[in-house]
């Protein structure tokens, strides 16, 4: 069974810090793996997806790696601003179980302080 | 840009009742997923569809059936609402088979029973 941990669970910086946040997962048999931002109270925004044959993808001041062997991913966030403070997710979408089965992390939540 | 609309943002209601969760999304998605989410425990997949008049059970289907009807609609009932289902609600949709499948999420229903 797929297992997904995301590390701190709450991060605070402050503004201006590169930052990563990490995910990992136990089984490295996967299609994919996306990070997601979520507001309080809010739904989830898709920031990056990257597929299980990428190394990392970017999108502006985002950055997200994937180490599949090691079951690692992290997403880099370069100069943070207040604005970023979220909580980030990601998820992997495994081959095992039905291939539309797709593992969430609990999140790491960021305060950016200005 | 992919809309995923939820026919609720704050619903209550009391013990017993039977509960309506509406999604809809307009880029012609054939699968459809309904999550919830709770503190501490994430996102579980309660329920999905590939396709109309299909579904398939997620990770914690029991209290909860589903209805898929018309591609863009997919709802979530909740036949006999207790208290332990009280939860943040979220609706995605992602394009069928293997490759990209992003998800994209719907705003959140956030339900109380009472």
């Amino acid at each position: 069974k797929q297992e997904v941990t995301q590390i701190p669970a709450a991060l605070s910086v402050p503004e201006g810090e590169n930052l990563v946040l990490n995910c990992s997962f136990t089984d490295s048999a996967i299609y994919n793996l996306q990070w997601f931002r979520q507001d309080p109270g809010k739904g989830l925004t898709s920031l990056l997806l990257i597929q299980s044959s990428q190394r990392e993808q970017t999108s502006g001041r985002l950055n997200a790696s994937l180490d599949k062997s090691s079951g690692r991913s992290t997403l880099y966030i370069a100069a943070s601003q207040p604005g970023d403070s979220a909580t980030y997710l990601c998820a992997v979408r495994g081959r095992g179980g039905g291939y539309q089965k797709v593992t969430f992390g609990t999140g790491t939540k960021l305060q950016v302080i200005p | 840009d992919v809309k995923v609309t939820q026919s609720s943002r704050y619903l209550v209601k009391r013990t017993g009742e039977k509960v309506f969760l509406e999604c809809v999304q307009d880029m012609d998605h054939e699968n459809m997923f309904w999550y919830r989410q709770d503190p501490g425990l994430g996102l579980r997949l309660i329920y999905f569809s590939y396709d109309v008049k299909m579904k398939e059970k997620g990770d914690i289907p029991e209290g909860y059936s589903v209805s898929r009807e018309k591609k863009e609609r997919f709802s979530l009932i909740l036949e006999s609402a207790s208290t332990n289902q009280t939860s943040m609600y979220l609706c995605a949709s992602s394009l069928l088979g293997t490759g990209v499948n992003e998800q994209f999420f719907g705003p959140g229903t956030r339900l109380t029973v009472l």
